[in-house]
């Protein structure tokens, strides 16, 4: 099992730039999620998707947008990218309480 | 509002001596409590989880947490602390189980030789 997986490690962005972030999970987990880790901050809830079909906002969902594919994929899209999305985002996956987390994808916005 | 607080932004100690990262929370109803630990350049990896029962919670690498509700706390302990302990710590809750957690600000544990 690859656990969660996340596409890209690290991306440069333009201000104004749109891209998706991607995340899949191989454990036949109901519910995903997104979160951005800011430092002295701890991770801060973006959206999360409780099943297939569902997406919820969490506590900062602004400028972000997500798209629960199927069961496994579970991306994350800033259609106009600014400066203050500069962070690292976690996606993570769970069936019952506890979440597993992917290695994360580094982004700076110029 | 809910939150998780983490009051020392590092903590620091000698290899072999004990360790204690502290956790309190402030979340409605009966909460779940997580430990996750963080590697440099690493996603979070899970430690251990407090959901009901005994208060003193057993996890991975010879990690425990105490629950205590009197006081709103979910401190992580180890009785010999190795080099290769030391990393971000993150204390978590969640509220009966809402799948949203709620993260403190991190506890880097630095463990000298």
């Amino acid at each position: 099992n690859a656990g969660v997986t996340q596409t890209p490690k690290f991306q440069v962005l333009k201000t104004g730039q749109s891209m998706t972030l991607q995340c899949a999970q191989d454990m036949n987990h109901n519910s995903m999620y997104w979160y951005r880790q800011d430092p002295g901050m701890g991770l801060r809830l973006i959206y999360y998707s409780a099943s297939e079909g569902t997406t919820d906002k969490g506590e900062v969902p602004n400028g972000y947008n997500v798209s629960r594919l199927n069961k496994r994929e579970f991306s994350l899209r800033l259609e106009s990218a600014a400066p203050s999305q500069t962070s690292v985002y976690f996606c993570a996956s769970s069936h019952g309480e506890t979440q597993y987390f992917g290695p994360g994808t580094r982004l700076l916005v110029l | 509002a809910q939150s998780v607080a983490q009051p020392e932004d590092q903590v620091n100690v000698a290899e072999g001596n004990p360790l204690t990262v502290k956790c309190t929370y402030s979340v409605s109803g009966n909460p779940y409590l997580f430990w996750y630990v963080q590697y440099p350049n690493r996603g979070l990896q899970f430690l251990l989880k407090y959901i009901t029962g005994d208060n003193l919670v057993k996890g991975s690498y010879g990690f425990e947490a105490e629950f205590n509700k009197s006081q709103t706390s979910f401190h992580l302990k180890k009785p010999s602390a190795l080099v290769s302990d030391s990393a971000l710590y993150f204390c978590a809750a969640s509220s009966s189980n809402t799948g949203k957690l709620i993260f403190g600000q991190g506890t880097t544990l630095q463990v000298k030789p």
